[in-house]
């Protein structure tokens, strides 16, 4: 279903605690995004990574933080600095040669 | 900046009808703008795209046209049908490749 998953599908996090959303592409992709998506609004970038060991700041990266140590993985933590963190999170990637971007199935975070 | 538009927010057409809906974008040097379909709960998903050295392409009932003197572009759906409902983003490409803006959805809604 595209090779690119994400885990875990639900998560549920209490207030001022870390959480690290997964994001896995076996596809070869070059490039990997991470976008928010909050009801009734479109996707705004957080972060995104084109190559390894490189990644750079999107639109509303305050309160998140990513690594890309492996081509095939780009994780997001969310951290306690991010305010109001209940969101759907979308991971995407890219090939460099093509402009298309496969979606993963996203995860819906839930701050109690 | 980087800016795209995209109206309308919600569209309710009968079965059968056709559909536009119509993005403008700030970033004169954009030339590659796609089209994703988002199904309630589920990945967006490209369905059609077209690059700026075309005016026009189709693809079945799908099709989008792009004026690039005026910055904008859009989606024409005919034939509507129940199963084009869902949430409809464009988005243009902004520094290259490396960042795409997405709009902030339309919601289609098909009326059997």
């Amino acid at each position: 279903d595209g090779g690119i998953t994400q885990s875990p599908k639900y998560l549920f996090r209490k207030e001022g605690q870390n959480v690290t959303l997964s994001c896995e592409q076996n596809l070869n992709h070059d490039a990997m995004y991470w976008y928010r998506q909050d009801p009734g609004q479109g996707l705004r970038l957080i972060y995104y990574s084109q190559i390894v060991n490189d990644f750079q700041k999107g639109d509303i990266a305050e309160g998140y933080s990513v690594s890309r140590e492996k081509k095939e993985s780009f994780p997001l933590t969310v951290t306690s600095a991010q305010k109001n963190p209940t969101a759907f999170y979308l991971c995407a990637s890219r090939l460099a040669s093509n402009n298309e971007q496969f979606f993963g199935p996203g995860t819906r975070l839930t701050v109690l | 900046g980087e800016n795209v538009e995209q109206h309308p927010s919600t569209l309710s057409v009968q079965e059968g009808d056709s559909a536009v809906i119509k993005c403008t974008y700030s970033d004169s040097a954009s030339n590659y703008f796609p089209w994703y379909k988002q199904e309630l709960g589920k990945r967006p998903q490209l369905i059609i795209d077209i690059r700026s050295n075309v005016g026009e392409k189709k693809d079945q009932r799908i099709a989008v046209t792009l004026n690039k003197t005026a910055k904008h572009f859009s989606l024409h759906i005919t034939e509507t049908q129940p199963e084009d409902s869902a949430v409809y983003f464009c988005a243009a490409p902004f520094g290259g490749y490396q960042k795409v803006t997405f709009g902030t959805g339309t919601k289609l809604q098909v009326i059997p």
